[in-house]
Order: C-alpha cells, then sequence, then structure tokens
C-alpha cells in the first residue's frame, strides 16, 4: 500500500489559517470516512487531533478542523500559534483492512 | 487513563529478530479495541505495521506481512511484536498505540516509543 500524499512542509505568520492536504485513492481516504490526523512534535509520540474526518477529541482546540472531498482529506489550523509548529500525519482506513499514514507535513510558524 | 509503555533490546543485530512488548496499564487489552504497532525511522514518516485483537485476530501491513508476528498475552496485559530479518531499513522509533474502533479506527493512545538500532 502506497502512503497517502502530503505537501512536504507548510507555513503562515501567527494568527493566520493554513491547510494541509492528504490525498489517498478511492480504496482509502475516498472509500470510507475514517481518516485521522495526528500532532508530533519533536521527539514526542503523535497525539491524535482528528478523528472520523472532522470531530475533536475532548481537549483538542476547535482551532483545528478537517474535511473530506473525494479522495483528497485537508486540516485546517485557524488563528495560527507557535505551539502549532509541528509535524502532522493523516491516516486512513483501507479497503483491506489495513491502515496508512500520510507523508507527513511540517508546519512552520514564521 | 489508558497508559501504553513499549520494553525490548535497543540494539538487533543484521538478519535477526526485533522483538518488542507492549505493556498496557489503565485499561483492560480485552476491551473492544484493536492494539497496534506504529514505526518512524529517523526523520522520516510514521508507517503502520500491524495490529491485534484480543481474540487473537490480526492485520498486517503487506510490505512488512512475510516478516511480522503480532501476538497478545491477555494474562499479562500486553501485547508483542516480532520482526524477523531484520536489516538497517528496519532502524526505527516503534511505537505501540491503542486503535478505538466503536465509530471509525483511529489511534488514542500511543506509547512514548522505543528507538530500536539495526546494526552489528
Amino acid at each position: 500500500q502506497s502512503a497517502l500524499t502530503q505537501p512536504a512542509s507548510v507555513s503562515g505568520s501567527p494568527g493566520q489559517s493554513i491547510t494541509i492536504s492528504c490525498t489517498g485513492t478511492s480504496s482509502d481516504v475516498g472509500g470510507y470516512n475514517y481518516v485521522s490526523w495526528y500532532q508530533q512534535h519533536p521527539g514526542k509520540a503523535p497525539k491524535l487531533m482528528i478523528y472520523e474526518v472532522s470531530n475533536r477529541p475532548s481537549g483538542v482546540s476547535n482551532r483545528f478542523s478537517g474535511s473530506k472531498s473525494g479522495n483528497t482529506a485537508s486540516l485546517t489550523i485557524s488563528g495560527l500559534q507557535a505551539e502549532d509548529e509541528a509535524d502532522y500525519y493523516c491516516s486512513s482506513y483501507t479497503s483491506s483492512s489495513t491502515r496508512v499514514f500520510g507523508t507527513g507535513t511540517k508546519v512552520t510558524v514564521l | 487513563q489508558v497508559q501504553l509503555q513499549e520494553s525490548g533490546p535497543g540494539l538487533v543485530k543484521p538478519s535477526g529478530t526485533l522483538s518488542l512488548t507492549c505493556a498496557v496499564s489503565g485499561g483492560s487489552i480485552s476491551s473492544s479495541n484493536w492494539w497496534s504497532w506504529v514505526r518512524q525511522p529517523p526523520g522520516k514518516g510514521l508507517e503502520w505495521i500491524g495490529e491485534i485483537y484480543h481474540s487473537g485476530s490480526t492485520n498486517y501491513n503487506p510490505s512488512l506481512k512475510s516478516r511480522v508476528t503480532i501476538s497478545v498475552d491477555k494474562s499479562k496485559n500486553q501485547f508483542s511484536l516480532k520482526l524477523s530479518s531484520v536489516t538497517a531499513a528496519d532502524t526505527a522509533v516503534y511505537y505501540c498505540a491503542r486503535e478505538e474502533v466503536s465509530s471509525s479506527p483511529y489511534f488514542d493512545y500511543w506509547g512514548q516509543g522505543t528507538l530500536v538500532t539495526v546494526s552489528s
């Protein structure tokens, strides 16, 4: 299975909004509303930010939102803050009952 | 609060077998969750290795399936990973994670990760 495609890097100034895309196929992203997003700071374990395309776990800021159109899911961070600087990964369930992660996106706060 | 802790050798010789265990606390491994292994080579992205249910049912990444075995020990509330015929490409931080599947599958709890280096 191939990794989902994400941009290598996205940057923005404090207060701005940025969007990270996650492109797969009809066998994963496009076939199910089972996309989740994870934030990873250097040297730390990933942290769940979004599940089931657009749901936020308790404790995650409402500045984080998710959506999906066709084979592409997106994570939007609004009101960008310095603490949002991290790597972000999408993940999807697949038609083979496996899981696949995205290639990862480094978010830089300018 | 569920906690996961990986343990095992930090150094494995090429062609050998990598063995790791994930101890689960604050919850039962016999709950309605799947239990996964995920790895991350230094400076690279996340790769899903596979998962197990307390019944023993498993799913594996097709690219690793021939070398991977994941097992569960309900009496010790832990699950394990074995990866055979390792090479330098298997050097990575290995994470164990709980997968919530009541509505849709996602990883809600993660271990801190353990670095395994493959080298002679």
